[in-house]
């Protein structure tokens, strides 16, 4: 088991322009986790998927982000027109079953020039 | 709403004493998990120890323990014989138990920093 995986682990981008996150999961972990963290804070919640339905999404996921999880696998998260505000590190977890330890990626950290 | 606070933005221990950080929490649920997560210096997160509220026993794992008080809503976590490798930020996590919204999701404190010094 190769454990949860993301891509890029950096990215640098100007401000508005578009960025695509991608995670993998562990494979047969159903549910898959989008948090981001900010220098020196906690995680903050922002969407979580259940095989392929996106079941919740906090209110931190403003119209310009998308995410989204074809076939139940790996999944995408998209900022479209980049604000210097979102400059943080995007962490993917996953779990097999709803109350299982969720295991953490090693996260993708954009930097918004 | 669920929050999760650790009152403590940094610590620091000698090797091989002990240190416990601190965490509150505020819910209104009856039912649901403790987390402490440790993440290492450009690192990625992992479990600590998990508690869950239904159980009375405090969680152990090796020189890891909890302190788990569900009346004062207080979760604390015990390193014992610290090591140079305990050094990293933890955070403590709060996920709800049961159906409906949130289910699953974490809510996290804001982190401890931890220096375990030789």
């Amino acid at each position: 088991d190769t454990g949860v995986s993301q891509n890029p682990r950096h990215k640098i981008t100007k401000r508005g322009q578009n960025v695509t996150f991608r995670c993998d999961p562990i494979s047969e972990h159903n549910r898959l986790y989008w948090y981001r963290q900010t220098l020196g804070q906690g995680p903050e919640f922002l969407t979580y998927f259940q095989n392929e339905a996106q079941l919740e999404k906090s209110r931190l996921l403003s119209d310009r982000f998308s995410a989204e999880r074809p076939k139940g696998s790996f999944s995408t998260l998209e900022i479209q027109r980049t604000e210097q505000g979102d400059s943080a590190m995007y962490l993917c977890a996953s779990s097999y079953y709803i109350t299982d330890t969720q295991y953490f990626g090693p996260g993708t950290r954009l930097t918004v020039l | 709403a669920q929050t999760v606070t650790q009152s403590q933005p940094e610590m620091s221990v000698q090797e091989a004493e002990t240190v416990t950080l601190s965490c509150t929490y505020d819910t209104s649920e009856n039912n649901y998990y403790l987390f402490w997560y440790k993440q290492p210096p450009s690192r990625q997160m992992i479990l600590v120890i998990r508690q869950e509220a239904y159980k009375q026993q405090n969680a152990t794992e090796n020189r890891f323990s909890v302190n788990f008080q569900k009346a004062a809503k207080s979760f604390s976590l015990k390193i014992s014989d610290s090591q140079l490798g305990d050094t990293a930020m933890y955070f403590c996590a709060f996920m709800k138990h049961g159906g409906g919204t949130s289910y699953g999701k974490l809510t996290f404190g804001q982190g401890t920093i931890l220096t375990v010094h030789p």
